[in-house]
């Protein structure tokens, strides 16, 4: 049983350039959590989706990211024009469903992002 | 605003040693509580999860609950090398988000 599955692992890009981050959710898992870690600090919550739908994106900044779970294939996250400060690992998470006691997310191997 | 802390350490203990882990967090309807190890580089990997007040033991890890303190900690008995990681505490709040504490970097000393 795979697990949750991201790519790419590593992502150098320069300055302005966009970057799309990629999410499998584990098997039988329909919620998605996308994450942040800058260096040397702790997990940002920043999205959460189910397929199709965007359930809360209030850790997500106003511009230049966004975030998809389409119907068919990955969860995608979307970094336009991006700086310096958007040099981070992002983790990307799934569950079988939210809240109920039990039911835990699991985390995927990450991608880490490099702006040159 | 919700909050979960953690001492960031470090927190060095002898090897065999019982390693203590604490967190505190500030919204009281919260119901759901992880412990995740993340080694450097890596991902977070989930230890406990603990959802009574009282303790959870698994193997060498014990979780600890007293929600009335709004308080979880991670025991981790007769501790080894490969313990060495940063800890992080997460609550669940609003049945949807996990909020991370920044994590207790923990090294065993052989």
């Amino acid at each position: 049983n795979a697990g949750v599955m991201q790519n790419p692992r590593h992502l150098v890009r320069r300055r302005g350039q966009e970057a799309r981050l990629r999410c499998s959710p584990m098997k039988g898992h329909s919620h998605v959590y996308w994450y942040r870690q800058l260096p040397e600090e702790g997990l940002k919550f920043m999205v959460y989706l189910q397929k199709e739908n965007i359930i809360d994106e209030s850790g997500m900044p106003k511009e230049r990211f966004s975030a998809e779970f389409p119907k068919e294939g990955p969860s995608i996250l979307r970094i336009q024009q991006v700086v310096r400060g958007d040099s981070a690992a992002y983790f990307c998470a799934s569950s079988p469903q939210p809240g109920l006691a039990g039911e835990t997310q699991y985390f995927g191997p990450g991608t880490r992002l490099l702006v040159l | 605003q919700k909050e979960v802390e953690q001492n960031s350490g470090p927190l060095s203990v002898p090897e065999g040693a019982i390693a203590s882990l604490n967190c505190t967090y500030s919204d009281r309807v919260s119901q759901s509580f992880f412990w995740y190890r993340q080694y450097s580089g890596k991902s977070p990997e989930l230890i406990m999860s603990i959802y009574s007040n009282g303790d959870k033991e698994d193997g060498r890890f014990t979780a600890q609950l007293n929600k009335a303190s709004q308080y979880v900690s991670l025991l981790i008995r007769d501790s080894q090398p490969s313990d060495s990681a940063t800890y992080l505490c997460a609550v669940l709040f609003g049945n949807e988000k996990l909020t991370f504490g920044t994590g207790t970097r923990l090294t065993i000393i052989p």
